[in-house]
């Protein structure tokens, strides 16, 4: 069954540092989403995007957050100067038509020293 | 701005019991709503997906119930077994481009063999 992967699945970083998060959505699919969820906090809508453009984007998606399909296969999230509160679990999820089901990835752990 | 609430946010039952898990959202212009399972630690794994049209969906041992107009939904699982243990969310899209789906804050099941 086709399945959202994402790397790394556990990243450190430095305060201060850019990371970037990657992500394969499913392959027949053209809607692409960023979420996340701080340890014991509810998940949080980051960013959709489709035909390589942002759709929707939250409070949270600042100027230090930026998305990207850089080929046709990969989905990435870049945060460019990462700040402590940025430590949380980012799942990518994607969905065949705009309003159908997403489906989620198995989440990449950043940590921020 | 959508708030999603979940009640109860933990719940243990003995295997065997049927079971609801309750899912209300402020806001009834809603497009969609999704049930979730989330492992500790893991992704997020679609259960059900019902539109605001539908009045519930079924898969196996799962009953998603929707009233859009009183801002509610059940999760109604049947025969409760130690492998349904997780955290379950569930979540809504609005009614436009972007999707972007607000999550409850989950209810923790434990079913105790």
């Amino acid at each position: 069954e086709p399945e959202v992967t994402q790397t790394p699945s556990h990243q450190v970083t430095q305060m201060g540092q850019e990371v970037i998060l990657r992500c394969v959505p499913i392959s027949n699919h053209l809607y692409f989403y960023w979420y996340r969820q701080i340890l014991g906090q509810k998940v949080e809508f980051l960013v959709s995007f489709y035909n390589n453009e942002i759709s929707e984007k939250s409070e949270i998606f600042d100027d230090q957050f930026s998305v990207e399909r850089p080929d046709g296969s990969n989905f990435t999230l870049k945060i460019r100067s990462t700040k402590l509160e940025d430590s949380a679990m980012y799942f990518c999820a994607s969905s065949e038509q705009g309003m159908n089901e997403q489906y989620f990835g198995p989440g990449t752990r950043l940590t921020v020293t | 701005k959508q708030e999603v609430t979940q009640i109860p946010a933990a719940l243990s039952v003995p295997e065997g019991e049927n079971l609801v898990l309750n899912c209300s959202f402020t806001d009834s212009a809603i497009y969609n709503l999704q049930w979730f399972r989330q492992d500790p630690g893991k992704g997020l794994t679609s259960l059900l997906l019902i539109q605001s049209s539908q009045r519930e969906q079924t898969s196996g041992r799962l009953n998603a119930s929707l009233d859009k107009s009183s801002g509610r939904s059940t999760l109604y699982i049947a025969a409760s077994q130690p492998g349904d243990s997780a955290t379950y969310l569930c979540a809504v899209s609005r009614n436009n481009a972007g999707n972007m789906l607000t999550f409850g804050g989950g209810t923790r099941l434990m079913v105790k063999p």
